[in-house]
């Protein structure tokens, strides 16, 4: 069954820590996966995109990782802020023009 | 703001019923995906449209159909329509048809409550 899990389901840090939230997935043929971030209310945004061949994406203080052969994946925050409080969702493309499939996301709190 | 547009922003009705959902893609994109969100399912793929044709379908009730415009707009009609049904739906854009590598730009979705 083409299934994406997410840990943990919630966490609440200190602001001006690190995390690290994680993805796996059952997901094959495995075309890409995504992590989203989606505040209360809005719209998913994407922070990053990645095939079977990278294994690490940044874009600013996030940075995902992958492992195709363990089909594992990390969302890494750094020197988190306030601003970050939101769910992040793992998206897992299947094939090349197949449906995406969601994990239900991790909500993470960064309090003051 | 994605560029995304969606309207309605909230939409309340009673079981039974019918309602259409609208989408506005971004300037120049081609393909629009429709998405649901509920409490305990998290984000659900729909369907997808790519210039005016239906390119892709995930889990779609039958009681659910969708349509692209030549103006590329689309809508979503929900009938029937079941207290479980009651969710966010959002509506999402990207440049071309594959799902590939495309970033996909979300719109604020429409929060629907069937009563």
């Amino acid at each position: 069954k083409n299934q994406v899990e997410q840990s943990p389901q919630s966490l609440i840090i200190l602001e001006g820590k690190n995390c690290t939230l994680q993805c796996n997935y059952t997901v094959s043929p495995f075309s890409n996966l995504r992590w989203y971030k989606q505040d209360t209310g809005r719209g998913p945004v994407s922070l990053t995109i990645m095939t079977f061949s990278e294994n690490t994406k940044s874009n600013g203080r996030y940075t995902a990782t992958l492992d195709a052969d363990t089909k594992q994946s990390s969302l890494h925050i750094t020197a988190s802020q306030l601003s970050d409080s939101a769910s992040y969702i793992c998206v897992v493309s299947r094939g090349s023009q197949g449906n995406l499939i969601f994990g239900k996301g991790t909500k993470l709190s960064v309090k003051p | 703001d994605s560029g995304v547009t969606q309207t309605p922003k909230h939409l309340i009705t009673a079981t039974g019923q019918r309602v259409t959902l609208r989408c506005s893609p971004r300037s120049g994109d081609l393909s629009v995906y429709w998405y649901q969100q509920s409490l305990d399912q998290g984000l659900q793929f729909l369907i997808q449209y790519y210039n005016g044709e239906e390119r892709a379908k995930g889990n779609i009730l039958e009681r659910f159909s969708a349509q692209q415009f030549p103006d590329l707009h689309s809508e979503l009609n929900l009938s029937s329509l079941e207290l479980g049904d009651s969710a966010l739906y959002f509506c999402a854009s990207s440049s071309h048809g594959g799902q590939g590598r495309e970033t996909q730009y979300f719109g604020p979705g429409t929060r629907l409550l069937v009563l």
